[in-house]
């Protein structure tokens, strides 16, 4: 079973303070994702990796940095956090095809955030 | 612009009843699509997935989905449902090749299957 574990679970922040999001995948997949859920929006795709070294912009990077030191580990950063970024964010790895699309992502258990 | 719909943000059944969630896709071609569950607090599982072949894909659970390119439809069914099954389905597309890897999600179904 593949397995993808975010930390911490549960996050409160300050605003203009940084946080860190961080995700381990011992799938030894290529693709990692970071994802936001809202209520109204679903799913929203943040920033995504195709291997150590890379990351690539999503469909919402502004006020995000992500980070892949490794193939197991996946960051997300927020340098000056912002009320607005509260929600849960969710990280996935999915597949070793590549560009492909037909990759099926595994999720982890998602970091809720609140900014205050 | 690629984009996944859900029309119905909460679909609510009776347990034993059949069930049908809607899912329109547009894009260009036809893309992958897929059916993800999020039970609550958990993070999403992949129900099934379509490319190509038999428009009717069998996945986990006795969940299927028609694909209908006429249509661009992907919709999901379960001939009965258990309260089990209570959770928030997303309906999901993403390319072949290029930028493929990035999945489009609709904004999710919430299901209640009362008892």
């Amino acid at each position: 079973e593949a397995a993808v574990t975010q930390s911490p679970r549960n996050k409160v922040a300050v605003t203009g303070g940084k946080v860190t999001l961080s995700c381990n995948q011992t799938n030894n997949h290529n693709n990692m994702y970071w994802y936001r859920q809202d209520t109204g929006h679903g799913l929203r795709l943040i920033h995504y990796s195709y291997g150590a070294g890379s990351t690539e912009k999503g469909d919402i990077p502004d006020g995000y940095k992500a980070s892949r030191p490794s193939q197991e580990n996946f960051s997300l950063i927020l340098e000056l956090a912002t009320p607005s970024q509260t929600s849960v964010y969710f990280c996935a790895s999915g597949g070793n095809r590549g560009r492909f699309g037909q990759n099926t992502l595994y999720f982890g258990a998602g970091t809720r955030l609140s900014v205050l | 612009a690629q984009s996944v719909t859900q029309p119905d943000a909460r679909v609510t059944v009776s347990e034993g009843a059949s069930l049908q969630l809607r899912c329109k896709y547009s894009y260009s071609g036809t893309p992958y699509l897929f059916w993800y569950v999020q039970y609550q607090r958990q993070g999403l599982q992949l129900l099934l997935k379509y490319y190509s072949g038999d428009p009717v894909v069998q996945g986990v659970n006795g969940f299927e989905a028609e694909f209908s390119k006429s249509d661009s439809s992907f919709h999901l069914r379960k001939a009965s449902v258990h309260w089990s099954d209570s959770a928030v389905y997303f309906c999901a597309a993403s390319k072949y090749g290029g930028s493929g890897n990035k999945l489009i999600f609709g904004t999710g179904t919430l299901l209640s299957v009362k008892p």
